[in-house]
């Protein structure tokens, strides 16, 4: 069975610095997502950025980047300026391609984020 | 519809009573999924539907928990005989269909059993 394992219950970060939140997972799979989801205090889950496995580029929205290990599989986010708005919960979450066919999504526990002004 | 709703966004019954949740999913998405998400914790899977199919129940914690789609569109979820152990945040999700891998979320269903 796949886990997913966010080891920072808690960080904080000062508005307009960068900060990186870790994620682990395990798997004996070869082909998967991973995907980091953000959730605000408002408690919706709003999709922040998505890396496919089998790419060794690591994937890029605006301000977040990922950086993929794979062979460490590790998945750590990176949040370059952090703004006020980024304070939120923040979710690592794995999915299984059975060949092209998509899993369900297993989630980390989560990382609280703040961003102090 | 624009996004995935969800109905009702609060729902407090007492232990023993049956709730059920709706969801509507993006129109066009044939794949929908249930989390349920206790406090402090991720979401975590409880069934899917491709239309109205229902390929894979292996989350839902007890027979207390049921789904449905009878139509492909739009689903529930009943929850018989409530207990507090159910109190718990429960997501929707859709995807344009099982080979996308993006999905998106609704604002969820808080559910608090006292």
């Amino acid at each position: 069975a796949q886990t997913v394992t966010q080891s920072q219950p808690e960080m904080s970060v000062q508005e307009a610095e960068t900060v990186t939140l870790s994620c682990t997972y395990d798997t004996s799979e070869s082909n998967y997502y991973l995907f980091w989801y953000k959730q605000p205090p408002s408690r919706q889950m709003i999709l922040v950025i998505r890396q496919e496995a089998y790419k060794q580029q690591n994937a890029t929205e605006n301000r977040f980047s990922v950086n993929f290990q794979k062979a460490a599989k590790s998945f750590s986010l990176k949040i370059s300026d952090s703004q006020l708005g980024d304070t939120a919960m923040y979710f690592c979450a794995f999915m299984k391609n059975y060949g092209g066919s998509q899993g369900n999504l297993i989630f980390g526990k989560g990382t609280k984020l703040s961003v102090k002004p | 519809g624009a996004g995935v709703s969800q109905s009702p966004r609060y729902k407090v019954t007492k232990r023993g009573q049956d709730v059920t949740l709706r969801c509507d999913p993006i129109s066009s998405h044939a794949t929908l999924y249930w989390y349920q998400q206790a406090l402090g914790q991720g979401p975590e899977f409880l069934t899917y539907f491709n239309y109205e199919a229902q390929p894979d129940k292996s989350g839902l914690p007890s027979d207390r928990f049921s789904a449905e789609r009878p139509e492909g569109s739009i689903s529930t979820l009943t929850i018989q005989r409530t207990e507090q152990r159910d109190s718990a945040m429960y997501r929707c999700a859709s995807s344009r269909d099982r080979l996308q891998e993006t999905q998106y979320f609704g604002p969820g269903t808080r559910l608090l059993v006292l």
